[in-house]
């Protein structure tokens, strides 16, 4: 069974620039999540998706982050513009059940770099 | 609110030894689900185990246990007869009914000398 696919695996950009992370989750499962780790940190959830609605989104910054799930298939996030303090890994995480008890299987992540 | 708090932020310990890592939590929940993820080097996040809050039975998978403790809010894992693989970063998470959220410590780093 294929894991979570995320791409890319690392990104470097200028600040003001915009950026895309693409994510796939296991087939089947229902619940997709977006969190951002910064280094020596835990994960930190930006959005939730169970199918297509995004049922948590209030850690997302929504001035300059978007997110969509198409189909309730694959997930895009977006920044734009990027600033310096959006340098983490951006990781995608997959369930199969909705709501949060279920255990998660992550993807290898993006490593963003905002110069 | 919820919370979770690792305490150790780094362990170092030779191989072949025991090693605990601590993981408190605050819920005002009664329902709700602790995990562990293991983080190796390669940055991908494993999951370990899931415990609910109605099952306090002690845990053992092989060279690990997990204890879970009601009455201190914590839901300690112990590693036994402790590898050079099983150095990487652990999580513990928390996930509540009322909330509806999960939210991770900030983890333990795990050096495991051999």
């Amino acid at each position: 069974e294929a894991g979570v696919v995320q791409s890319p695996r690392y990104k470097i950009i200028e600040k003001k620039q915009p950026v895309a992370f693409w994510c796939n989750p296991i087939s089947g499962h229902n619940t997709l999540y977006w969190y951002r780790q910064n280094l020596g940190q835990g994960p930190e959830l930006l959005i939730r998706y169970e199918n297509e609605e995004a049922v948590d989104d209030s850690q997302l910054p929504k001035d300059r982050f978007s997110a969509e799930r198409l189909k309730g298939v694959d997930s895009t996030l977006k920044i734009q513009p990027a600033e310096l303090g959006d340098s983490a890994v951006y990781l995608c995480a997959s369930s199969f059940g909705t709501g949060t008890f279920y255990e998660q299987y992550f993807g290898p992540g993006t490593r963003l770099t905002v110069t | 609110a919820q919370k979770v708090t690792q305490a150790q932020t780094e362990i170092s310990v030779v191989e072949k030894e025991d090693v605990t890592l601590d993981c408190v939590y605050e819920t005002r929940d009664t329902t709700y689900y602790l995990f562990w993820y293991k983080q190796p080097p390669s940055g991908e996040l494993v999951f370990l185990i899931r415990r609910n809050s109605f099952d306090e039975q002690n845990e053992i998978s092989g060279r690990y246990s997990w204890n879970f403790q009601k009455s201190t809010s914590s839901f300690n894992f112990t590693i036994t007869a402790s590898q050079v693989v099983d150095s990487a970063v652990y999580f513990c998470a928390l996930s509540d009914h009322r909330d509806d959220k999960i939210i991770f410590g900030k983890g333990t780093r795990l050096h495991i000398l051999p």
